[in-house]
């Protein structure tokens, strides 16, 4: 089958700490791989695109980064949180056609 | 550059009666548009899609939607709303003639089914 399991589901970080979101995917080799913020409910950012390992297309400058160690996980990263970092951050993969997302997880700065 | 427009940010309709909650894209090349709806702190989930061929799309829960080129649009129809379709609609949009992967969203559309 295929599935996406993201984690964790709610974090409360202090400001200036580091940050390591988890994304991991199952049931189809060499997926495209995003990662998405959600800030105050509504609109969606892209933030990352992955169509294979190590290859990490940023879409927006900012305090975050991406990785891709191997085929089926994807990993955001912060060495310093803002609080402006605070939101709802979403992966998604392509299984068959279109985008699936996980359920989300999500970031409160303080 | 791909960019999703949703006009509305909230849509309020009565049950029973008909929804449609507004997109329109702009992209260079060819697009492929979907539709997303979001419960409260969940994920997105996928409705329909447009790819090609026909310009009505069917897909889950009784949902449908119209690509129009000349307008630029794919609007998301139904015809009879409940109040279970109460949540949050987006919007997206592919570059297909690009080569890019990106999916682009808009900035969704609340939409609420009054009983």
């Amino acid at each position: 089958s295929q599935t996406i399991h993201q984690w964790p589901a709610t974090l409360v970080q202090p400001v200036g700490s580091p940050l390591s979101l988890e994304c991991t995917v199952e049931g189809t080799s060499n997926p495209n791989l995003y990662w998405y913020r959600q800030a105050a409910g509504r609109g969606l950012q892209l933030l990352f695109y992955s169509v294979g390992i190590g290859q990490i297309s940023s879409e927006v400058p900012q305090n975050l980064s991406a990785s891709r160690p191997q085929d089926r996980q994807f990993i955001l990263s912060s060495k310093k949180l803002l609080l402006s970092d605070s939101g709802f951050y979403l992966c998604a993969w392509i299984p068959s056609g279109e985008l699936f997302f996980g359920e989300g997880s999500r970031l409160t700065v303080l | 550059a791909q960019s999703v427009a949703q006009p509305e940010d909230q849509v309020n309709v009565a049950e029973g009666n008909p929804l449609t909650v507004k997109c329109t894209y702009s992209v260079s090349g060819n697009p492929y548009l979907f539709w997303y709806v979001q419960y409260p702190n969940r994920g997105l989930q996928f409705l329909l899609k447009y790819i090609t061929g026909d310009n009505l799309v069917k897909g889950s829960y009784g949902f449908e939607a119209e690509f129009n080129k000349s307008q630029t649009s794919f609007h998301l129809k139904k015809p009879s709303a409940l109040v279970s379709d109460s949540a949050l609609y987006f919007c997206a949009v592919r570059d297909a003639t690009s080569g890019t992967y990106k999916y682009i969203f808009g900035t969704g559309t609340r939409l609420k089914v009054l009983a």
